[in-house]
């Protein structure tokens, strides 16, 4: 059983273009993330969701936007997709210290 | 061998050989640190995690040290295994806040 799960693992897209990434996580927790990872595989935070209130966001562009339709989904939509947009997107939840990591889910934007 | 860095250094050690791989954090108002190990194409797996009122603590093949006087964490790994292998990030906690802010990682490589 997959603890948290993103899906697509990969995606190409091209400039402009309007994509969503899902998430799920079957561990009941409250808290889930989205985390931005670098070429240089440097982790910053993107959304922070708290039963389902946002509560962190790092000065994330507008057209990145997190929907949370249940506890247990934290789905990222971006619009007008730019070639800065490309890294791989990684979902999280946590409860206490410790935070699971879903797969990643690398975006190319060509 | 050890490695502090400010991009992704490499520690690259033979199997058997203990691995030390070091973290400076900014933070002071952090309630906890935790480390965590990446593979390749994979996402980011806890190891261990250590709280600021703790200088130690020891898992399965793994000690964390913690100095607060100077910022420093450290994750020591015992009889390095070509498995062990990955990107090694630290990460804090600030308290109060439910966020981790993760450090620039290390690659450890492990030879046979």
């Amino acid at each position: 059983d997959t603890a948290v799960s993103q899906t697509p693992k990969y995606l190409v897209t091209q400039m402009g273009n309007d994509k969503s990434i899902k998430c799920e996580q079957n561990l009941g927790h409250d808290t889930m993330y989205w985390y931005k990872q670098d070429s240089k595989k440097f982790l910053k935070i993107m959304f922070s969701y708290n039963n389902k209130e946002l509560i962190i966001n790092e000065t994330v562009p507008n057209r990145f936007s997190p929907k949370s339709p249940d506890k247990a989904h934290l789905n990222l939509h971006i619009n007008s997709l730019e070639l800065g947009d490309s890294a791989v997107y990684f979902c999280a939840s946590k409860r206490g210290t410790e935070a699971f990591f879903g797969q990643g889910t690398r975006l190319t934007v060509v | 061998g050890e490695s502090v860095g400010l991009h992704l250094p490499t520690l690259s050690v033979q199997e058997g050989d203990n691995s030390i791989i070091n973290c400076a954090y900014s933070n002071s108002a952090s309630d906890y640190f935790i480390w965590y190990k990446q593979e390749s194409g994979k996402g980011p797996q806890f190891i261990i995690d250590i709280r600021s009122n703790m200088d130690k603590r020891q898992g399965q093949r793994v000690t964390v040290l913690l100095n607060k006087t100077v910022k420093h964490l450290s994750l020591q790994i015992a009889a390095t295994q070509p498995g062990d292998s990955a990107v090694y990030f630290c990460a804090e906690n600030k308290a109060g806040y439910s966020t981790l802010t993760f450090g620039k990682g290390t690659m450890l490589l492990v030879s046979p």
